[in-house]
């Protein structure tokens, strides 16, 4: 069964501390690892899509990469508009997204 | 370019009634999914239309929940008779590629009381 899971569950940073979000996966056949960004009340918003082992994808702040077990997702110097829930998603042999929990980031001023 | 709209965005309803929630995906997107989140759980694939088509409704958790896409633009999901557990919000998303990038509405948030 496919599997996603997401460490940590909630991660509160100083505004311009960098970390890390992981993103555990156990798939068959992956096709796609996504992340996306929920703020409260909203859906959520794509952010990357990552094919194969060895990719990377930026987008200002935020830095994602894969490996075969597992994607990272990195912020660098964030400030407070990057506080959200960050989900992982994988699609594999269907065309379905199996979702992680998320991390609730929270970044303070 | 109007995004995926869903409405109505909050339903509160008594365990035994029906609810329609509805979703219109961004124009030319053939692909059409819903999703569901219930309290303290990861969002759950329901179902997958291509057009009008039902591709994959493995998601569906029981015979109380009927989605269709008449002419494969908007698409409705039916929850009758409603339970306590189907309270969660329900995400309806689209795509125009089957591999790639899937656009999420708000969400319609369905208490169940």
């Amino acid at each position: 069964e496919d599997q996603v899971t997401q460490s940590p569950e909630a991660l509160r940073l100083q505004e311009g501390e960098s970390s890390s979000l992981n993103c555990s996966y156990t798939v068959s056949g992956l096709r796609g690892l996504f992340w996306y960004r929920q703020d409260p009340g909203k859906g959520p918003e794509f952010l990357f899509t990552l094919y194969s082992a060895g990719e990377e994808k930026e987008k200002e702040r935020l830095k994602a990469t894969l490996t075969k077990k597992e994607s990272f997702l990195h912020i660098t110097a964030p400030k407070p508009e990057d506080s959200a829930t960050y989900l992982c998603a994988v699609q594999a042999g269907a065309q379905k997204l199996v979702f992680g929990q998320g991390t609730r980031l929270t970044i303070n001023p | 370019e109007a995004g995926v709209t869903q409405f109505p965005s909050h339903s509160v309803i008594e365990k035994g009634q029906t609810v329609t929630l509805r979703c219109d995906p961004i124009s030319g997107h053939d692909n059409l999914y819903w999703y569901r989140r219930v309290m303290g759980k990861e969002i759950k694939f329901l179902l997958h239309f291509v057009k009008e088509s039902k591709q994959d409704e493995s998601g569906m958790p029981n015979n109380r929940f009927l989605a269709e896409r008449t002419g494969g633009t908007y698409s409705t999901l039916k929850v009758q008779p409603a339970e306590l557990e189907d309270s969660g919000v329900y995400f309806c998303a689209s795509s125009q590629e089957l591999r790639g990038e899937l656009f999420f509405g708000e969400g319609s948030r369905l208490t169940v009381l």
